[in-house]
């Protein structure tokens, strides 16, 4: 069955360093795959998404993410990590299921956590 | 701002009964998908409108079910709550039901079942 794993539930970064969030998904054939940002309260905000091409994808707000099949990993990266960008991270897979129906299967989430 | 709304935002049920929840769409976006957000969790599918028709279901009962209006708005709606129903409920549009079509999610209803 299709999966997203997130291996890290919370990551804590100062502001003005790096970020890598990691993403591992599991599918059959060529993934299309998302990466959300959710802050508290709010709905899920498109950052970035990879369907086919260069496999280094560039998003909004700064962040970017790298396809790498042979990992079976999309993770997300960011170079200096603002105070605003503390949020939940969601990396999704989309998915045709059986019945020609369309879904999107999301991982749990990684929260990140911002410190001045 | 997406463009996506739903109603209401915020919404307590007792256990039992059922609830009806809103979603309006995007100008010009004829799918929406609606997924079960539960705390600390990520979305989960339940399923997807294309055209007023069913285009896909995740694993949720039958009390989960829908509609889809002629001008692409939605409904969700559930019946026979139980507890576990609690969860923030989050619509999403998008212009076809392909997969590398960009959908945009509302700010959810979240519904507390006592």
């Amino acid at each position: 069955a299709q999966s997203v794993t997130q291996p890290d539930i919370h990551i804590t970064v100062s502001e003005g360093a790096s970020l890598e969030l990691r993403c591992n998904y599991s599918y059959g054939a060529t993934p299309y795959l998302f990466w959300y940002v959710q802050s508290p309260g709010q709905g899920l905000q498109l950052l970035l998404k990879y369907f086919s091409g260069d496999t280094l994808v560039q998003g909004i707000k700064g962040f970017e993410a790298e396809f790498k099949r042979s990992q079976s990993s999309f993770n997300l990266r960011k170079p200096s990590v603002h105070w605003s960008d503390a949020a939940e991270y969601f990396c999704a897979v989309g998915d045709r299921g059986g019945t020609g129906g369309f879904k999107t299967i999301f991982g749990a989430g990684t929260r990140l956590f911002v410190k001045a | 701002e997406t463009g996506v709304t739903q109603s209401p935002t915020h919404l307590i049920k007792t256990r039992g009964q059922q609830v009806t929840l809103r979603c309006s769409s995007q100008s010009g976006h004829n799918t929406v998908s609606w997924y079960q957000q539960a705390l600390g969790q990520g979305p989960q599918f339940i399923f997807q409108y294309y055209r007023e028709e069913e285009n896909g279901r995740g694993n949720f009962p039958p009390r989960f079910s829908g509609l889809q209006f002629p001008n692409y708005s939605s409904e969700l709606n559930v019946n026979a709550l139980e507890l576990d129903d609690s969860a923030l409920y989050l619509c999403a549009s998008s212009l076809g039901e392909r997969l590398n079509t960009e959908a945009f999610f509302g700010q959810g209803t979240r519904l507390t079942v006592v």
